[in-house]
């Protein structure tokens, strides 16, 4: 089955800086790769996702990339703000008709110091 | 829309009893997936349910099933519980042809 790991596991960053989260997943043929943001005490929220025919993606001060030929891929939050601070969760999935199952890593505790 | 919702939010057991979990997904979605959390173990992935059907399975024993209704309501039961199956239980849905999952806010599960 499928294998993702994260890192770093903890992440401190200062105010105004960009913050890097890295995951790397094992089936090749994984093609859909979700990471969630979940603050303490709520649920996972779904911040940003990727497809496998694609190699960057970005939305506002997120974005993420993707390498297919590495099997590796990586959130990038530039500007952190205080409210930024949260466990972040990579995902991958085979996205075909029949797949919802998501295989998670095992999460980055993001904390920005003002 | 209405988000997706679960209940209870919290419940206390004891090892030996069973306990069922329900889900309501978002309006019109029509698949349904269990996942457990904890510290140890992280997220991991327990079945998904789609049109009253179980497609996948995660690696949990047989303790754990589960059930979806024909409006795709969702439960999920645990019998003879154990003191590690203390964990937040959340469940996902998602629809159409998009991949995305939306999780709702968890069950928060406690075995003495």
């Amino acid at each position: 089955g499928e294998n993702v790991e994260q890192h770093p596991s903890t992440l401190s960053v200062q105010e105004g800086d960009s913050a890097v989260i890295k995951c790397t997943y094992s089936d090749s043929a994984s093609n859909y790769f979700p990471w969630y943001k979940q603050e303490l005490g709520k649920r996972p929220q779904l911040i940003i996702d990727i497809r496998s025919n694609v190699g960057e993606k970005k939305d506002q001060r997120i974005a993420v990339t993707l390498n297919k030929t590495a099997k590796h891929f990586s959130l990038h939050i530039t500007e952190t703000q205080p409210e930024d601070s949260a466990v972040y969760f990579c995902a991958a999935s085979q996205a075909s008709g029949s797949a919802r199952q998501l295989t998670f890593g095992s999460g980055t505790q993001l904390t920005v110091l003002p | 829309k209405a988000g997706v919702t679960q209940t209870p939010r919290y419940l206390i057991k004891t090892r030996g009893q069973q306990v069922t979990l329900s889900c309501s997904p978002i309006s019109g979605h029509r698949s349904v997936s269990w996942y457990q959390q904890t510290p140890g173990q992280g997220l991991q992935f327990l079945f998904e349910y789609f049109s009253e059907t179980q497609r996948n399975k995660g690696n949990f024993p047989g303790r754990f099933s589960g059930r979806q209704f024909s409006n795709s309501r969702s439960e999920m039961n645990v019998s003879t519980l154990e003191l590690g199956d203390s964990a937040l239980y959340l469940c996902a849905s998602s629809g159409g042809r998009g991949y995305e999952q939306y999780f709702g806010p968890g069950t928060r599960l406690t075995v003495t």
